[in-house]
């Protein structure tokens, strides 16, 4: 049964860069039948997508973020990341990670939420 | 991008009844690439509905999708006690994959 856990810093300070890493259980990250994703809801508020990635390192980004946002991913350790630069309060959010089939999201990480703060 | 409108934001039923929630696109979703999540508080969206239609793996009977091009609709033909929860929809036939705003679907 696949899963999905985010970890990282809960606190980050306005204009560093926040990191969270997506570990992959029960799972290969390099299965062609999956891409990986990030996805933050504000608090109160709605899903955004932040950008995907695929095995081969592939990566797609919602363009809104891109000039902010890189993924990456370690298949030596079955996980994927994420690194979202000058932050602002903004960006606090809870922050999923979730595989894709195709382009939608069908199992989902419990979430992690990260506060920018100083 | 593609503006995804989910009506109504609230929707107050009793168990038993019928959930009809709507989302329209600002454009046409190729191909019908559209998915549903329910999301309750404090967890994780979950899938529902993708390809507009198809169920997800485990997803009760009483939930259906239907619609095309930029018209969508979930509907849940009993409400049961655990169906409270704010639901999504998601369009994935351009990128950005955009997401509704939700519509909360409350008891009565």
């Amino acid at each position: 049964q696949l899963q999905l856990q985010e970890s990282g810093p809960g606190l980050v300070k306005p204009s560093e860069t926040l990191s969270l890493t997506c570990t992959v259980s029960g799972g290969s990250i390099s299965s062609s039948s999956y891409y990986w994703g990030w996805i933050r809801q504000p608090p109160g508020k709605g899903l955004e997508w932040i950008g995907s990635i695929y095995y081969s390192g592939s990566t797609y980004y919602n363009p809104s973020l891109k000039s902010r946002v890189t993924i990456s991913v370690d298949t030596s350790k079955n996980q994927f990341s994420l690194k979202l630069s000058s932050v602002t309060a903004a960006d606090t959010a809870v922050y999923y990670c979730a595989s894709m089939v195709t382009w939608y999201f069908d199992l989902w990480g419990r979430g992690t939420l990260v506060t920018v703060s100083s | 991008e593609i503006v995804l409108t989910q009506s109504p934001a609230t929707l107050s039923l009793s168990p038993g009844e019928r959930a009809t929630l709507s989302c329209g696109a600002s454009q046409s979703v190729s191909s019908s690439y559209l998915a549903w999540y329910q999301q309750k508080p404090g967890l994780a969206p979950r899938l529902l509905i993708y390809d507009a239609s198809s169920r997800a793996t485990g997803i009760p009977d009483r939930f259906s999708g239907s619609g095309s091009g930029t018209d969508f609709t979930l509907t849940i033909s009993r409400l049961e006690p655990e169906d409270f929860a704010v639901y999504y929809c998601q369009q994935y036939g351009s990128s950005p994959y955009t997401f509704g705003q939700g519509t909360k679907l409350e008891i009565k």
